[in-house]
């Protein structure tokens, strides 16, 4: 199987500060990676597209300068929430991909998120 | 604009009988669809997937059926099981990316 982890599973935060979520491939390079945000009883949506050495790409109404997003290795992705905000809590998921041709994602646990 | 939907949010179905999961799209590029299972705070699982040339794929007790024509398709879960309990997101993929565009999900109550 592709086991995919996120760490950590879930964090609280004051208001303003910073926090950084790690996705790790634990049995695959992952060409691509992906974050999505969970609001409660909604869709996954997808925030942003992340290749190994090269620059996210965010969807249409994602801030860059909010959400930092770093692939600094084929196993290894982060998400940086920057002055995180209560309206920032969410359940914050990553996938990866195999290679760049394949149509299936693994996806890990997620992150539970909240901004106090 | 909700590209995927799912307009059931709910679904109760009795063990053992059959649970049938209904998902539209609007967008004609879509060509691989993917039916995946999530459980309360806890990332998707992978269920099932089925690509644009088909409209038939059968894995065990899962089956999902596309109707290109109408822009639906269903997974089909028989016999229904208590585990099964949990909430399905399909999911589609336009050609030339391998971005998923989620539904809604449907939360499928299997009762013993």
């Amino acid at each position: 199987g592709a086991v995919v982890s996120q760490h950590p599973s879930r964090v609280i935060c004051k208001s303003g500060t910073s926090v950084k979520i790690e996705c790790r491939s634990l049995d695959f390079q992952a060409t691509t990676m992906f974050w999505y945000r969970q609001f409660p009883k909604k869709s996954l949506m997808l925030m942003a597209t992340s290749n190994e050495g090269s620059k996210a790409t965010y969807e249409q109404g994602v801030e860059k300068d909010k959400f930092l997003i770093n692939h600094a290795s084929l196993t290894l992705s982060t998400l940086t929430v920057t002055s995180a905000h209560p309206e920032d809590s969410s359940f914050y998921i990553c996938s990866a991909t195999r290679d760049a041709a394949s149509y299936e994602q693994y996806f890990g646990p997620g992150t539970r998120l909240t901004v106090t | 604009d909700q590209q995927v939907k799912q307009n059931s949010p709910s679904l109760s179905v009795q063990e053992g009988r059959i649970s049938i999961l209904n998902c539209d799209y609007t967008n004609s590029m879509f060509d691989y669809f993917l039916w995946y299972k999530k459980y309360p705070a806890e990332g998707p699982t992978f269920l099932i997937s089925i690509s644009s040339i088909k409209d038939k794929n059968e894995d065990g007790r899962f089956t999902v059926f596309l109707n290109k024509s109408a822009k639906h398709l269903s997974l089909h879960i028989v016999p229904s099981q208590p585990g099964d309990s949990a909430v399905y997101f399909c999911a589609a993929s336009r050609e030339g990316t391998y971005k998923y565009i989620f539904g809604t999900g449907t939360r499928l109550k299997v009762l013993a």
